[in-house]
């Protein structure tokens, strides 16, 4: 069974800080990692995917490492703000062609 | 363009009930899935469909059936409704499975008493 796993579970943090958080998956057969913000009471929202060794992505304040051969993906965010306060879930694909498997999540709540 | 549309937004069900819940998408992807989201589990998967005419089960299929009508629909049904299903569905779509974005539908929240 494969299992992506994300820690912490949840954060809160002040305004201005800066803040990471690790998506753990299988090192094996990995073929895609996405992240995705997703607020309360809307649906999740693509920020990044990666597919290669190395790769680095960044929109924003936002930005997101992927290291494939030990299995792991940080998300940054710099200076944190209020309106950044959602659940960031990361997905793991193994091969084309095959659904993703969705961690449970870092929830990130950032006081003014 | 309307993305992911999904329907009812709501739904209450007495235990034993069916009902069909409706998705549909208008990018022309061809991967289509059905998630369930619960306090403290994340999304998990019931059922995908990778491409048209093609089904797959996914981490929680028990309970469920589903229906990929044609490109743009993927229909979720539960035979038999019961209290454990009481949860939110999320449907999205993908261009193609694995390395493609999904896009999510806004959700339907379902209560079965």
């Amino acid at each position: 069974i494969l299992n992506v796993e994300q820690s912490p579970q949840s954060l809160h943090v002040q305004e201005g800080d800066s803040t990471n958080f690790t998506c753990s998956f299988p090192s094996s057969n990995f073929y895609a990692l996405h992240w995705y913000r997703w607020e309360t009471a809307k649906s999740p929202e693509a920020l990044f995917v990666m597919t290669l060794n190395g790769d680095e992505k960044k929109k924003g304040r936002i930005s997101a490492t992927l290291n494939t051969k030990e299995g792991y993906s940080y998300l940054y965010i710099k200076g944190s703000q209020p309106e950044d306060s959602a659940t960031y879930l990361c997905a793991f694909a193994n091969q084309a062609g095959t659904a993703l498997i969705f961690g449970k999540g870092t929830t990130l709540s950032v006081s003014s | 363009n309307a993305g992911v549309t999904q329907t009812p937004k709501f739904q209450v069900l007495k235990t034993g009930q069916s009902m069909t819940l409706q998705c549909a998408q208008d990018m022309n992807h061809n991967s289509m899935y059905w998630y369930r989201q619960d306090p403290g589990m994340g999304l998990r998967l019931i059922y995908y469909s990778a491409s048209e005419g093609t089904t797959d089960k996914g981490e929680v299929p028990n309970g469920y059936n589903v229906s990929r009508l044609n490109k743009r629909e993927f229909s979720l049904r539960l035979e038999s409704a019961a209290p454990s299903q009481t949860s939110v569905y999320f449907c999205a779509s993908s261009d193609n499975s694995g390395a493609d974005t999904q896009y999510f539908g806004p959700g339907t929240r379902l209560t079965v008493l």
